[in-house]
Formats: C-alpha cells, sequence, structure tokens
C-alpha cells in the first residue's frame, strides 16, 4: 500500500476542539503533503513539506497546522479556527522514479475521515 | 497560480466502449500530468501519468496524451469493462511536487 498510514481511519469531534491527524512513511521520501477532499470535488493542498524541519501553506492552510520534526512523520492539526472541519483528509509522499533524475510521483495514505459535530 | 479544468463531470458508457476524459491547464510551467483513479471511501490511485517531454503514454488500455501549446491533457480508457467505473482526477504540477487537481469525473461503465 505505499508504505503511507495514516490513522485514524474515522475520527469523529466536537465543534471547538482540536485533533490532530496522523501520517507516516517508510519510503524514506523527503516531500510529504496534506490535502482535504469533499464529497463530489477535487483535492486541494492544505500544507506541504520539502525537507525535516520546513513547511510551506498550500491553497487552504488557514485554521490548520503541521509539523515536520522527523523524515517519516507529517501530523495535521486541525483547529478550533478551521470553519469547516469535516472532510475526508489525504496525506500523500512524493518519490522519485526509478533511474529517472527529474521525475518524481506522490503517492496517497488510506485518509483519515474527520467528521466533526 | 495553476489552475486544472476536468470535463465531463459524469460519463457513461456501454461496457466495451471507449471513455475519454479531457483537462485543461492554465500555468505552462507544469511538465507533470498524473491522473488518479479514486474508488468510493479510498485513496486515489496513480494510474498513469505524462511528463512534457513526450505526448502520449500507453498502458494497455489507458492512454495518455498531452498537448503543451493548447495545454491539454487527456485520458483515454479502451474496452472499458465494470471495473473501470470509479472518479477519475487530473491533476498538474511541477516536478510531482504541489499536486492541483481538477474537480474529478464519475465514470459508470454498464454492463
Amino acid at each position: 500500500d505505499g508504505g503511507i498510514t495514516q490513522s485514524p481511519k474515522y475520527l469523529f469531534r466536537k465543534e471547538g476542539q482540536n485533533v490532530t491527524l496522523s501520517c507516516e512513511q517508510n519510503l524514506n521520501h523527503d516531500a510529504m503533503y496534506w490535502y482535504r477532499q469533499d464529497p463530489g470535488q477535487g483535492l486541494r493542498l492544505i500544507y506541504y513539506s520539502q525537507i525535516v524541519n520546513d513547511f510551506q501553506k498550500g491553497d487552504i492552510a488557514e485554521g490548520y497546522s503541521v509539523s515536520r520534526e522527523k523524515k517519516e512523520s507529517f501530523p495535521l492539526t486541525v483547529t478550533s479556527a478551521q470553519k469547516n472541519p469535516t472532510a475526508f483528509y489525504l496525506c500523500a509522499s512524493r518519490g522519485r522514479v526509478r533511474e529517472a533524475r527529474w521525475a518524481y510521483e506522490q503517492y496517497f495514505g488510506p485518509g483519515t475521515r474527520l467528521t466533526v459535530t | 497560480g495553476e489552475n486544472v479544468e476536468q470535463h465531463p463531470s459524469t460519463l457513461s458508457v456501454q461496457e466495451g466502449d471507449s471513455a475519454v476524459i479531457k483537462c485543461t491547464y492554465s500555468d505552462s510551467a507544469s511538465n507533470y500530468f498524473p491522473w488518479y483513479k479514486q474508488e468510493l471511501g479510498k485513496r486515489p490511485q496513480l494510474i498513469i501519468d505524462i511528463r512534457s517531454n513526450v505526448g502520449e503514454k500507453k498502458d494497455q488500455r489507458i492512454a495518455v496524451t498531452l498537448n503543451k501549446t493548447a495545454k491539454h491533457f487527456s485520458l483515454h480508457i479502451t474496452e472499458t469493462q465494470p471495473e473501470d467505473s470509479a472518479v477519475y482526477f487530473c491533476a498538474a504540477s511541477m516536478y510531482g511536487n504541489k499536486l492541483v487537481f481538477g474537480a474529478g469525473t464519475i465514470l459508470r461503465v454498464k454492463s
């Protein structure tokens, strides 16, 4: 399954609570990404990290925070400031295509479905 | 920034027919165009991709074409089967970083 794990698969929280989603990869990939998917829509980039101890905002970073203290881990915190947190959250990592210098591919984890009520 | 548009939003075909999904992108600097298949409740799976140094790529029943001048690329599935039914997403990026996705196409293959 690509060596990317996300936990838990389903998460339920009350409005006003912060919640942290886990993403771990054992592929030795430098770059990792968080996307959000809403029903019937494409994926939108929340945050990304090209290397340990560095991360950048994506298109919809408001109300989210991340850290990248280890190469293998890129947790996402959904804060109470996120107005519509209920969504399917997908973590991905980017790896080089075998024997190709500038060719990369992104692989996705299984996702976490967050419901906030 | 990059913007990707995908058409059609839904596509119904008879088993054995071909299916074509089209995407356009806005940023001429984009050089990597993957296609993902997503089944209900599951992660997107990369099914084929194309880089800007080629115009066409095939893998068994699926193929992708790229027209850099017009900034559009297409997914072609031949001899469709019921198991091809899913949501298909196109995306664009530079070197596989920061993918920008289309809105998706629901493909239904009727048997």
